[in-house]
């Protein structure tokens, strides 16, 4: 099972800011917080992975309560190309794999 | 950086035929490779992880003799699906990852491979 939780879907305007909120109440010290989107019909993309500082770079920013239990992944600007499926991933301890819930759908309307 | 090229894209057979996907990295090098299996309105589903020269680690439920798993090079590895029915019809992913094979390096994914069996 994943360890994390996400609403089923979000709407966001064009051009306002997505916050797409995750919870990861269970996760471990040493257990990173990975972002990914699936547009339709595609392999997942990469977006963006922290441990416990915010981090940011040219795609989104990802904050991460200090007691690290939720994150969410901003996107600034939102464009129509954002639309997609949004995972929030804790990688199993000591493992390798990535377990993937269902996501958010984010719709990012006109 | 960081591009993972899967082919074909999309293939269609006969049933009984045996298919082989392609998955490289061709900006790194990839210690770890994932396989992914992902029906309609479903979330990706783990199917193995292999380390470059080593066999496959295969996921519960998960046919190894069915899906033929090679990883012999840092820049390849590839997906053998022997005999397939239609009901191994469905999109197939690869993943990649370089570093220690318990780092926090990020996997990197193809475009997959959508496999549709008659």
């Amino acid at each position: 099972d994943a360890k994390t939780t996400q609403p089923t879907s979000m709407d966001c305007a064009e051009g306002r800011a997505a916050n797409l909120p995750c919870n990861h109440s269970t996760i471990s010290g040493n257990e990173y917080v990975y972002w990914y989107r699936q547009i339709h019909s595609q392999g997942p993309q990469y977006i963006i992975h922290g441990l416990k500082n915010n981090e940011t770079n040219e795609m989104a920013s990802l904050i991460i309560t200090e007691d690290r239990k939720s994150s969410t992944l901003i996107l600034p600007h939102a464009t129509l190309r954002d639309t997609a499926v949004y995972y929030c991933i804790v990688r199993l301890a000591y493992g390798q794999n990535f377990v993937f819930g269902p996501g958010t759908r984010l719709s990012v309307l006109p | 950086g960081a591009v993972v090229s899967q082919h074909p894209s999309w293939v269609i057979c006969k049933s009984g035929t045996s298919v082989k996907i392609e998955c490289r990295s061709l900006d790194f090098q990839a210690t770890t490779m994932f396989w992914y299996r992902q029906f309609p309105k479903q979330s990706l589903m783990l199917m193995a992880t292999s380390n470059e020269g080593s066999k496959a680690t295969y996921e519960q439920g998960v046919e190894k003799d069915k899906f033929l798993i090679n990883h012999a090079s840092l820049t390849l590895s590839t997906l053998t699906v022997t005999s397939a029915h239609p009901e191994d019809s469905s999109f197939y992913i690869c993943s990649a990852r370089s570093g220690a094979p318990f780092g926090n390096q990020p996997q990197h994914f193809g475009d997959g491979t959508r496999l549709s069996i008659l």
